[in-house]
């Protein structure tokens, strides 16, 4: 799996679009971009994944850059209940998957009233 | 739709007690995930399934049993508890073969004294 890099902390104001950045430069042509977020003593939660294309849901939409070295995670409306660590992960699609999810460091964000 | 749970949600045992945590699905997922979080660490994986009557090991499987009782159920047993597995442990579901996209339980917390 291709390595990510994500800053360590954010802040944004609640209500602000919250614009989260993960550098992949190793990223192969068959890994997808997954993010997932951990809401203190919760369980991660899935918010989205996309391989080349920009996506969007009801929860976020994901950027990825044309070369797909990069990709933003963004929150258009940030709530306080969006605080959270949030993981950028890159993975190969497999059929099934015995290896464990790679959640590394990620970035803490704090929404602030 | 619960998703996926998980009981207990707190356990307290004393070293060389026995006890079986419990998870289920309601998804129809057919792969079946149990990762133990320890203090300020990412996911470790314990045991997968990734299709009912299979099981394999994970990342750290030693002093851990599973069984996939059906395509719901997937259940993790400590029989012989020691204080190195106190953490929160997470159970998942996968959604699809070819995706990372993983539905987490909301944890159960273990202390072994």
């Amino acid at each position: 799996d291709a390595k990510t890099t994500q800053p360590p902390s954010m802040d944004c104001a609640e209500g602000r679009a919250a614009n989260l950045p993960c550098n992949h430069s190793t990223i192969s042509g068959n890994e997808y971009v997954y993010w997932y977020r951990q809401i203190h003593s919760q369980g991660p939660q899935y918010i989205i994944h996309g391989l080349k294309n920009n996506e969007t849901n009801e929860m976020a939409s994901l950027i990825i850059t044309e070369d797909r070295k990069s990709s933003t995670l963004i929150l258009p409306h940030a709530t306080l209940r969006d605080t959270a660590v949030y993981y950028c992960i890159v993975r190969v699609a497999e059929e099934t998957s015995g290896s464990r999810l790679t959640f590394g460091e990620g970035t803490q964000l704090t929404v602030n009233p | 739709n619960a998703g996926v749970t998980q009981t207990p949600k707190f356990q307290v045992l004393k070293t060389g007690q026995s006890m079986t945590l419990q998870c289920a699905q309601d998804m129809n997922h057919n792969s079946m995930y149990w990762y133990r979080q320890d203090p300020g660490m990412g996911l470790r994986l314990i045991y997968y399934s990734a299709s009912e009557g299979t099981t394999d090991k994970g990342e750290v499987p030693n002093g851990y049993n599973v069984s996939r009782l059906n395509k719901r159920e997937f259940s993790l047993r400590l029989e012989s508890a020691a204080p190195s597995q106190t953490s929160v442990y997470f159970c998942a579901s996968r959604l699809a073969a070819y995706q990372e996209t993983q539905y987490f339980g909301p944890g159960t917390r273990l202390l072994v004294l």
